[in-house]
């Protein structure tokens, strides 16, 4: 079984569309949680942490539900330069306390 | 923005050669990690080290080794390359008492 999975995508929607993206992970020790962009064929940059109260940053919200074990990202208002691949990252608490990466979702944003 | 630096970007190579492949970081970072990811998949760590003098192996088996003699440099050596390495390889930081990694820009290797 994976440490994370992700929603397979690919995601193809419309500017100025709501697209949501969760993730599930199975170490119920995770204590970091975080969502990464990587766009093709570039390195994985860090979009946000999450935080167990749900955290927001312009138009992206994150929420964590610990008792499901499930991470979600919201984006709002979509614009085509969202368009990326976006990693679920959770931490290995209990091992070396490096990171687990998800495949990833590919998001499409279409004029 | 990171300052976290990789060389080459880019590398195509023969069988057999051995290469090194290049990764410093001027932010003081502790913690180093070296994955190799392949198009469309997850990436897999296949080296970390927690300071100079330490390394350990990741989840993902590889055949090559790594150094830390120095805090900002932590190169990654494969003695025979081999069709099998051809990926591309990210290397990334993070500060003591944090999990949040940053990423070089990676290197692309194909091994022919």
């Amino acid at each position: 079984r994976k440490e994370v999975e992700q929603d397979p995508g690919p995601f193809n929607v419309p500017e100025g569309a709501t697209v949501a993206f969760n993730c599930t992970y199975s170490n119920s020790a995770s204590q970091s949680f975080f969502w990464y962009r990587q766009d093709c064929r570039k390195e994985p940059k860090l979009l946000m942490s999450v935080y167990s109260s749900g955290n927001e940053d312009g138009r992206f919200t994150a929420q964590l539900n610990r008792a499901s074990q499930y991470i979600s990202l919201l984006i709002r208002d979509s614009k085509l330069s969202d368009s990326a691949t976006y990693l679920c990252v959770v931490n290995d608490e209990a091992g070396a306390n490096n990171l687990f990466f998800g495949t990833g979702t590919r998001l499409t944003v279409i004029p | 923005e990171a300052d976290i630096y990789q060389t080459p970007r880019y590398l195509v190579i023969g069988t057999g050669k051995k290469i090194t492949l290049e990764c410093s970081q001027t932010m003081g970072h502790d913690k180093m990690y070296w994955y190799q990811q392949d198009p469309g998949m997850e990436l897999h760590l296949i080296h970390y080290s927690y300071g100079v003098n330490s390394t350990e192996k990741g989840d993902l088996s590889s055949e090559s080794t790594v150094s830390r003699i120095r805090t900002e440099h932590f190169p990654l050596t494969l003695e025979s390359a081999r069709p099998s390495h051809t990926s591309q390889y990210l290397c990334a930081s993070a500060n003591q008492g944090t999990d949040t990694q940053y990423f070089g820009p990676g290197t692309r290797l194909t091994v022919l």
